[in-house]
């Protein structure tokens, strides 16, 4: 089974100024990874995911994570933020069939002006 | 056009009543779940359904039951409502449920037990 694991449930951040919400997964099998952004009173959308290839994945947003394969890890990045970016992030890992899904428990993102 | 729809958006009961939640995709997609939010934002899958038929059925107590009368439609039923059964539910589907795929959620039915 995998486990996902975000240490940091909340992050202040002033605006402009770069973040990272960290992430890191258990998994004994190949597995996907996937970051989703809940705004206030809203349902989750996909940021990014990492499936294959190149470990640097770029999202929308401006957002990017890097799959660290050796450290277990799926950091997502920004370089500067905005009041917009003010949300709920969750990380999230499946298995290559999909009937091993799960989220992490989520970082709550609130930039400051 | 909204992607994936529940209704309603809000919903307040009574201990022991019975509730549906129900959902609809405009999408095409093959599969569709249910995920409960609790007030700490912590999510859990609770259900998935791949052309009608149940994949996942996570730790779930019986009372809560899924019912997909075709492949657009996802409701949830729930009996007997306990004060624990109050959180934000989201709806979601994606192409199938192998896992590279994108999940598309709706805006969530907030349940209030009291």
């Amino acid at each position: 089974a995998q486990s996902v694991t975000q240490l940091d449930s909340q992050v202040p951040v002033f605006e402009e100024a770069p973040v990272e919400l960290r992430c890191n997964y258990s998994s004994s099998v190949s597995v996907y990874l996937f970051w989703y952004v809940q705004y206030p009173n809203q349902g989750l959308q996909l940021l990014l995911k990492y499936l294959s290839g190149s470990t640097l994945v770029k999202g929308i947003n401006g957002f990017e994570a890097e799959f660290n394969k050796s450290q277990t890890s799926f950091h997502l990045r920004k370089p500067s933020v905005h009041i917009s970016d003010t949300a709920e992030y969750f990380c999230a890992v499946s298995d290559l069939t999909g009937n091993q899904f799960y989220f992490g428990t989520g970082t709550s993102l609130t930039v400051i002006p | 056009d909204t992607a994936v729809s529940q209704t309603p958006k809000y919903l307040v009961t009574q201990m022991g009543n019975d509730k549906s939640i129900k959902c609809e995709q405009n999408l095409g997609h093959d599969t569709m779940y249910w995920y409960k939010q609790d007030s700490k934002k912590f999510l859990k899958i609770m259900f998935s359904y791949n052309n009608k038929e149940l994949i996942i059925n996570e730790t779930v107590p019986n009372r809560f039951s899924p019912k997909s009368p075709d492949k657009a439609h996802l409701n949830l039923h729930i009996n007997s409502l306990e004060l624990g059964d109050s959180a934000v539910y989201f709806c979601a589907s994606s192409h199938g449920l192998a896992g590279s795929y994108e999940q598309y959620f709706g805006p969530g039915t907030r349940l209030t037990v009291t």
